[in-house]
């Protein structure tokens, strides 16, 4: 089954930019989307199809796709951007089809 | 207005069953695949299962033949019915729908749009 790994930790001071990535097999052959998921909340979609925002997302967020890694990158970050961060796939290959979320990263505002 | 709507948690013994209900409202449920999702104690997001539109359904391998995916389409609503529970099936569920418009019968998925606020599921003794 295919896999997506993120480092799980990023700290970042307000005002900074913070960058997440997404390791996965020629990840670039597929669309990545991300989500924001702060504690006690359900998760947001940020980012879908590589790099477009849904509407309600700050332009500080963006992201990009190539080779082996994705990166979502939140330029002036905020206190309010402290949050767990995960990239997603579909995976329609294989006997067991079905959406493949990575690890997760951690995003902490010093 | 989206709104994704769970229940059904709670704690059950080990081997025991529980049935999760996620009640949708706000657009066309026949058009748009729904999944369930979970996220264990400390633990990341983890897709569970898929429900198409067409009837096509997924599972995650850890859950294929003791959950069973369905939906009523008479009241918008989807279900899990979680058999055979293990302590490592203790996590809070999500009920998410698929941002992807689907007008046939064989759409796979694609990305959440929506999330519900999520029922706690706690497998113990």
């Amino acid at each position: 089954s295919y896999v997506l790994t993120q480092s799980p930790s990023v700290s970042v001071a307000p005002g900074k930019t913070a960058r997440i990535t997404c390791g996965g097999d020629n990840i670039a052959s597929k669309s990545v989307h991300w989500y924001q998921h702060k504690p006690g909340q359900a998760p947001v979609l940020v980012i879908y199809y590589d790099a477009d925002r849904p509407s309600g997302i700050p332009e500080r967020f963006s992201a990009s796709n190539s080779g082996n890694t994705a990166t979502l990158t939140i330029s002036r970050v905020e206190g309010g951007d402290e949050a767990d961060y995960y990239c997603q796939v579909w995976d329609g290959s294989g006997d067991h089809p079905g959406y493949v979320f990575g690890t997760g990263t951690r995003v902490t505002v010093l | 207005e989206v709104q994704l709507l769970e229940s059904g948690g709670g704690l059950v013994q080990p081997g025991g069953s529980l049935r999760l209900s996620c009640e949708a409202s706000g657009f066309t449920f026949t058009s748009y695949a729904m999944s369930w999702v979970r996220q264990a104690p400390g633990k990341g997001l983890e897709w569970v299962s898929f429900s198409g539109t067409g009837g096509r359904t997924y599972y995650a391998e850890s859950v294929e033949g003791r959950f069973t995916i369905s939906r009523d389409t008479s009241k918008n609503t989807m279900f899990l019915q979680m058999n055979s529970l293990r302590a490592e099936d203790t996590a809070m569920y999500y009920c998410a729908k698929d941002r992807r418009h689907c007008s046939s019968s064989s759409c796979s998925g694609d990305h959440f749009d929506y999330w519900g606020q999520g029922t706690l599921v706690t497998v113990s003794s």
